[in-house]
């Protein structure tokens, strides 16, 4: 399975700052996806990033606040902008081949961010 | 709509005792099953899925699930459990029959292996 590199693993920022997440993948795939994981909560889908094409977003999320790029089959980043202490949560890259429906997904091990 | 209960927020368990983590789900077609396991400071990690098949699915690390139809259940199990097994379990469930519909997580349940 695929081997997903996810940096900052964890930062403290400042609110009204903006943070940018990456997600690098040893090997092209066809799905990427960004999670939220609030404090003693499940994940949540925030979108799809899709290779050279706006990103799909899932209810409760726009791309003002949470801008994705996703500039080739490999790579992606996540922005959370104009952050408030609500923010603060696990943010989980997620990818998966072909045949992700029914393979399911591999995780990256997720960026912890606390907004001050 | 689909959904996923894990009915436990927490379950405890003595080390070498069986354990066994509850999932219900609910979709409109087939399901497509998996549970996924989350280690302090870790991203999740695959463990096992149902698609189609055998009820009875082994998985990673000694881990097992049983899809049960009738009870719209597919509880993960193992035989003895360890210490190492205390992390966040997930459970997700897919609508086979919606292409393009996504996964659907459980809010987690807590294992705690105690020595």
């Amino acid at each position: 399975s695929a081997v997903i590199s996810q940096k900052p693993s964890r930062d403290i920022c400042q609110r009204g700052t903006s943070l940018t997440i990456q997600c690098q993948v040893d090997s092209q795939v066809t799905m990427m996806f960004w999670y939220r994981q609030q404090p003693g909560q499940s994940l949540t889908l925030i979108a799809t990033a899709n290779q050279g094409s706006e990103a799909t977003y899932e209810s409760g999320f726009v791309i003002d606040k949470f801008p994705i790029s996703r500039p080739n089959l490999t790579f992606s980043t996540l922005t959370v902008s104009n952050m408030s202490p609500e923010d603060s949560s696990i943010y989980l890259c997620s990818v998966g081949g072909d045949s992700y429906l029914s393979e399911g997904y591999t995780f990256g091990s997720g960026t912890r961010l606390t907004v001050v | 709509a689909q959904s996923v209960a894990q009915p436990e927020d927490q379950v405890n368990v003595a080390e070498g005792n069986p354990l066994t983590v509850k999932c219900t789900y609910s979709v409109s077609g087939n399901p497509y099953l998996f549970w996924y396991v989350q280690y302090p400071n870790r991203g999740l990690q695959f463990l096992l899925k149902y698609i189609t098949g055998d009820n009875l699915v082994k998985g990673s690390y000694g881990f097992e699930a049983e899809f049960n139809k009738s009870q719209t259940s597919f509880h993960l199990k193992k035989p003895s459990a360890l210490v190492s097994d205390s992390a966040l379990y997930f459970c997700a469930v897919r609508d086979s029959d919606n292409y393009g519909q996504n996964f659907v997580f459980g809010p987690g349940t807590r294992l705690s292996v105690l020595p």
